[in-house]
C-alpha cells in the first residue's frame, strides 16, 4: 500500500499566523489526496479533497479561504491554515486513498 | 448516502477475552468498510479491509471481522485480547471508488484492557 508522510509531526503557532503542513505520498502517484481533521476524543472529519493540478472540494462547512489546499505535484499535497486562531488547534491527518500519514498536531497559542 | 454506525463508544474487556467491536452501515450500494486502530497521538493504521469477496476478512494483530448483509453490519472481533489492543477503533465506509473516492468514519470505539 502508499505509505504517506506528514511534515511537520507538531507544530505551535501564534494566533493570526499561518502555517502549512505538507503531505507527501513517498511510493504512489496520487490524483486525490484527502485533508482530514480530529479534535480530541472524536472522530475524523473529511475537510477537503485535494486534486493535483485543479481546485480542492472542500466539505460543507469548511472555509475555503482559511484552509487553502495545493496539490502541485502527484507526491505532494499541502494544507495551509491561515489566520490561524485557538479554535484551528486539532490534528490534520491526510490520506491517499485508505492508507493515511501520521498526523500533525497544530496548536494555537 | 453511505454512513457507518459504532454501537458503544467505550468497550472495556479483560487480557485474553474475547473482543467485539459493533459497526453498522448504511449504503444504498455494496460497501466497501474498514476497520482501523488509533494509538494517542498518532494516525490511522488499517486492520482490515471488506472489498466485496469473502465476507469472513482476517486482518493483522488477529483481528477479523464479518460482512453480514441481513444484518447491515460489519464487526470486528479478536478471540484474546491483549494489552497492547488498547486504543481508539474506527469503522469507516468508502463513498466513491478507488483512490479518489474518500472514507467516512463511524464515531469510534476506545477499547480498554484491564489486566
Amino acid at each position: 500500500g502508499a505509505v504517506v508522510s506528514q511534515h511537520p509531526s507538531r507544530v505551535i503557532c501564534k494566533s493570526g499566523t499561518s502555517v502549512k503542513i505538507e503531505c507527501r505520498s513517498l511510493d504512489f502517484q496520487a490524483t486525490t489526496m484527502f485533508w482530514y481533521r480530529q479534535f480530541p476524543k472524536q472522530s475524523l472529519m473529511l475537510m477537503a479533497t485535494s486534486n493535483e493540478g485543479s481546485k480542492a472540494t472542500y466539505e460543507q462547512g469548511v472555509e475555503k479561504d482559511k484552509f487553502l489546499i495545493n496539490h502541485a505535484s502527484l507526491t505532494l499535497s499541502t494544507l495551509t491554515v491561515t489566520s490561524a486562531h485557538p479554535e484551528d488547534s486539532s490534528f490534520y491527518i491526510c490520506s491517499v486513498g485508505q492508507y493515511f500519514g501520521p498526523g500533525t498536531r497544530l496548536l494555537v497559542l | 448516502a453511505q454512513s457507518v454506525t459504532q454501537l458503544g463508544s467505550h468497550v472495556s474487556v479483560s487480557e485474553g477475552a474475547l473482543v467485539l467491536l459493533r459497526c453498522n452501515y448504511s449504503s444504498s450500494v455494496p460497501p466497501y468498510l474498514f476497520w482501523y486502530v488509533q494509538y494517542p497521538n498518532q494516525g490511522l493504521q488499517l486492520l482490515l479491509k471488506y472489498t466485496s469477496a469473502a465476507t469472513l476478512v482476517k486482518g493483522i494483530n488477529g483481528f477479523e471481522a464479518e460482512f453480514k448483509k441481513s444484518e447491515t453490519s460489519f464487526h470486528l472481533t479478536k478471540p484474546s485480547a491483549h494489552m497492547s489492543d488498547a486504543a481508539e477503533y474506527f469503522c469507516a465506509v468508502l463513498h466513491g471508488s478507488g483512490n479518489t473516492g474518500k472514507l467516512i468514519f463511524g464515531q469510534g470505539t476506545t477499547l480498554q484492557v484491564k489486566p
